[in-house]
């Protein structure tokens, strides 16, 4: 399973633009790249996956560079209810198991 | 989009005893549900994979006669921890598979919040 790195925190204001950068060098062709936000006792919310390029939702956008190594995902204007932990995660389509990293912490200030 | 709910969404019980937590796809079938354990400040951590029809797979360090897990329908799994002890106090996830033209997709259900006295 390709391992994932992320920044552990991030600070942000409201309004801003947040890009999260992930590392995923061992990833394989196979491979989808999926994230998920996640608030305090809850479970994880699905915000983009993609496989290439770039990604598009009424969320976020997802930006995959040719190499397929990295991924950023970029949050646009971003207000206090977006502070949570963010995670990236490469997983096989079609039944792949999904091992968490160590998440980033967005924290977005007044 | 896809809903997974989780029950309880807490609980909290007697050392000794044993819980059973159920997840349920609510919108799709699930051919494939995972059991997750979190706990505080730390990432999720993936403790099986349950497969409708047949038996779970364990990772590594999971102990399979403590966690016992039946998937006995496309839409249910359930995850009994049994003979609880307090180390055992953690914030229990799964999620459910979701099958389509690819990619598929995981999603998660809200959590249970288990407490052992």
């Amino acid at each position: 399973l390709a391992k994932t790195t992320q920044p552990i925190s991030m600070d942000s204001y409201e309004g801003q633009e947040v890009n999260i950068t992930c590392s995923h060098n061992n990833i394989a062709t196979n491979d989808y790249i999926t994230w998920y936000q996640q608030f305090p006792s809850q479970g994880p919310r699905f915000i983009i996956q993609g496989y290439k390029t770039k990604v598009t939702n009424e969320v976020a956008s997802l930006f995959i560079p040719a190499d397929r190594k990295s991924s950023t995902l970029s949050l646009p204007r971003v207000s206090l209810s977006d502070t949570a932990v963010y995670y990236c995660l490469v997983g096989e389509n079609q039944g792949g198991k999904l091992i968490f990293g160590q998440g980033t912490e967005l924290s977005v200030k007044p | 989009g896809a809903v997974v709910s989780q029950h309880p969404s807490w609980v909290i019980c007697k050392s000794g005893t044993s819980v059973k937590i159920e997840c349920r796809s609510l919108d799709f079938q699930a051919t494939t549900m995972f059991w997750y354990r979190q706990f505080p400040k730390q990432s999720l951590m993936l403790m099986a994979t349950s497969n409708e029809g047949s038996k779970a797979t364990y990772e590594q360090g999971v102990e399979k006669d403590k966690f016992l897990i039946n998937h006995a329908s496309l839409t249910l799994s359930t995850l009994t921890v049994t003979s609880a002890h307090p180390e055992d106090s953690s914030f229990y996830i799964c999620s459910a598979r979701q099958l389509a033209t690819p990619p598929d997709t995981q999603y998660f259900g809200p959590g249970t919040r288990l407490t052992v006295l």
